[in-house]
């Protein structure tokens, strides 16, 4: 389940279930969206990007889906691993001043119980 | 060695001193960025780079200043610390323009006494 707050939101998971992360951006001229993974005690890593003239791009186990109509984005992790626990971020990109500028959101701490 | 650098990794100092914290990369990436990341709120932007010798304020600069006389490096200065200023920060470079992938580095933890 997921639990709001102070805290990260939480999804807990079995392994080898499909894990799916969800992510409201708020700006509606962003063109880019990027999902990040950063495990413990690292700098975020990329996983995956989307633009947005698509509404899904599939990488390895890994998918994104983007709904600009309700702004919203997904990761859906396939056969999630425990080397798959981490906290996850989605960024957007707007145009601002010339440079494409990215925004954090708050992250979701993904869980995967073996 | 090839990637992004943060030096030092660790940093403990006192309210009111100035600090510095390094950020290198060996790309030759025209975009630098730094973060600071707080529970509850991931990552907030303090200031951005577009190339050598232009710098811009992000969401949170108040207190910070940066730097970038050379295209590899752009340290981040606290010029007085404060308590809230406590913190990990991330240095992070990208390659043009356009919003593709940030490549971040490992991190400074920072704590303000």
């Amino acid at each position: 389940g997921e639990s709001v707050g102070l805290h990260l939101p939480t999804l807990s998971v079995q392994e080898g279930d499909n894990s799916i992360i969800n992510c409201a951006y708020s700006n509606s001229a962003s063109d880019y969206f990027i999902w990040y993974k950063q495990e413990s005690g690292k700098g975020p890593q990329f996983i995956i990007d989307i633009r947005s003239n698509m509404d899904k791009r599939q990488g390895q186990r890994v998918t994104v889906l983007l709904n600009k109509t309700v702004k919203h984005l997904s990761l859906q992790i396939a056969a999630t691993q425990p080397g798959d626990s981490a906290v996850y971020f989605c960024a957007e990109n707007g145009l601002s001043g010339g440079s494409y500028i990215p925004t954090f959101g708050r992250g979701t701490s993904l869980i995967v119980h073996p | 060695d090839a990637g992004i650098t943060q030096s030092p990794r660790y940093k403990i100092t006192e309210t009111g001193r100035q600090v510095t914290l390094m950020c290198h990369q060996t790309w030759s990436h025209s975009y630098m960025f730094w973060y600071r990341q707080d529970l509850g709120h991931g990552l907030r932007l303090i200031y951005y780079s577009a190339a050598a010798d232009i710098t811009d304020k992000g969401e949170v600069p108040d207190g910070y200043v940066v730097s970038r006389s050379k295209t590899e490096n752009f340290p981040l200065t606290l010029e007085s610390a404060t308590r809230s200023q406590t913190s990990v920060y991330f240095c992070a470079s990208r390659n043009g323009q356009v919003g593709n992938e940030q490549f971040f580095g490992p991190g400074t933890r920072l704590t303000v006494l």
